[in-house]
């Protein structure tokens, strides 16, 4: 019953180092896609993915990468972090695209 | 353009019904959802309904959708401490590509 995992919880980065935060999900579901949450700003996408080998850009793509070489795994790397990415970071999945997306516990970023 | 808007503050008393609207712009969705975030937390779906239908009842939850309005509302029924959190309304939109969008979310607070 694992669903979509999410690693770290949380991080801490100074000013321009670089991260990965991992995310995998276990139902064999083609989308996954990165929000991230900010406060009065709703769930903003990031980046998606319908199926391995194939990414694309959602709303706020500047300075994250992302990869997808296997159907479980997606994650999200920040190039040079900065202040403005501190933020909250949801991984979710769905089946395909239009259906119920699931999401996992969340990953709490701050840079300093 | 694609949009979702909801209220952003409901504040209600424990026994009585709470009622949570959302409006949305050119979606293609075929569903229509609505997700539950507590405190510290990842998001939850809380209930959907089909972009086809009317009204959805699910125990103490009922989803109202006016197509023609592009309106959706959350009725809870005898509302209670436990359903203190952050409720947003999300839908598909495929315009370029696909995403689910949110809004930017109604905190529910309920009070003795």
């Amino acid at each position: 019953n694992a669903g979509v995992t999410q690693t770290p919880k949380f991080q801490v980065l100074k000013t321009g180092q670089s991260m990965t935060l991992q995310c995998a999900q276990d139902m064999n579901h083609e989308y996954m896609s990165w929000y991230r949450q900010d406060p009065g700003m709703g769930l903003r996408l990031i980046h998606y993915s319908v199926g391995a080998g194939i990414t694309d850009q959602g709303e706020v793509p500047n300075g994250y990468n992302v990869s997808r070489s296997t159907t479980e795994d997606f994650p999200l790397r920040l190039l040079s972090a900065a202040p403005s990415q501190t933020s909250v970071y949801f991984c979710a999945s769905s089946e395909r695209a239009n259906e119920k997306l699931f999401f996992g516990s969340g990953t709490q970023l701050s840079v300093l | 353009g694609e949009d979702v808007e909801q209220s952003l503050f409901l504040s209600v008393r424990e026994g009585d019904s709470s009622v949570i609207n959302c409006t949305y712009t050119d979606s293609s969705s075929t569903y229509l959802y609505w997700y539950k975030q507590e405190p510290g937390a990842g998001l939850q779906l809380l209930t959907y309904i089909f972009s086809n239908m009317d009204m959805k009842q699910d125990q103490r939850l009922t989803v109202l959708l006016n197509k023609k309005d592009k309106h959706l509302s959350l009725r809870i029924a005898d509302t209670q401490t436990g359903d203190s959190a952050i409720y947003f309304c999300a839908a598909w939109f495929s315009g370029g590509y696909n995403k689910l969008i949110f809004g930017a979310g109604t905190r529910l607070a309920v009070h003795p």
